[in-house]
């Protein structure tokens, strides 16, 4: 029972390349999120997913997609990155609107 | 949309002092308010939480506490230990148009336990 895993763990990326974040719970949690955690902001919702099928943008979503594949996971893909989404990216899940949300453990994003 | 604030960014005390960390939401319709600890490098982890229906609650050294009509939370440390340090984030949880809910982060307090 792993819970929430992400892939990459550590990724560098030339401006302009594109990339997909992995993430995938074995939680059976209809909820999941994308973070950015940068230095003195905390973690800022990029795009979330309610239910299978469904995505809607968070407080940050521009420069992101997000595609919601089945139960299980949520991905976010860069379509052409740039220096100022250098960050770490967390995904998490929740199983209920008062219930805790699980995290991945985070991946580091540089953008060069 | 929800916007939490929080104070202090950073804070020092003693071992077995007190530490306090104070917060602030915007949006009257957040009724869920949780608190995350965060060590160097390591995910975050909730450590206690709270709902609007309640005023208080305590889980050993921590505690938090809520006051609806202002709009502010607050957590609590007792007896702190080394162990202790770490970032802690609050959050408040307001609904989406859809059925997730929105779960904002205040910016974190870095907590340093000086032995």
């Amino acid at each position: 029972n792993a819970g929430v895993t992400q892939t990459p763990k550590f990724q560098v990326l030339k401006t302009g390349q594109s990339m997909t974040l992995q993430c995938a719970q074995d939680m059976n949690h209809n909820s999941m999120y994308w973070y950015r955690q940068d230095p003195g902001m905390g973690l800022r919702l990029i795009y979330y997913s309610a239910s299978e099928g469904t995505t809607d943008k968070g407080e940050v979503p521009n420069g992101y997609n997000v595609s919601r594949l089945n139960k299980r996971e949520f991905s976010l893909r860069l379509e052409s990155a740039a220096p100022s989404q250098t960050s770490v990216y967390f995904c998490a899940t929740t199983g209920g609107a008062h219930t805790e949300a699980f995290f991945g453990q985070g991946t580091r994003l540089t953008v060069v | 949309g929800e916007n939490v604030e929080q104070h202090p960014s950073t804070l020092s005390v003693q071992e077995g002092d007190s530490a306090v960390i104070k917060c602030t939401y915007s949006d009257s319709a957040s009724n869920y308010f949780p608190w995350y600890k965060q060590e160097l490098g390591k995910r975050p982890q909730l450590i206690i939480d709270i709902r609007s229906n309640v005023g208080e609650k305590k889980d050993q050294r921590i505690a938090v506490t809520l006051n609806k009509t202002a709009k502010h939370f607050s957590l609590h440390i007792t007896e702190t230990q080394p162990e202790d340090s770490a970032v802690y984030f609050c959050a408040a949880s307001s609904p989406t148009s859809g059925s997730a809910r929105q779960l904002t982060f205040g910016s974190g307090t870095q907590l340093t336990v000086l032995p």
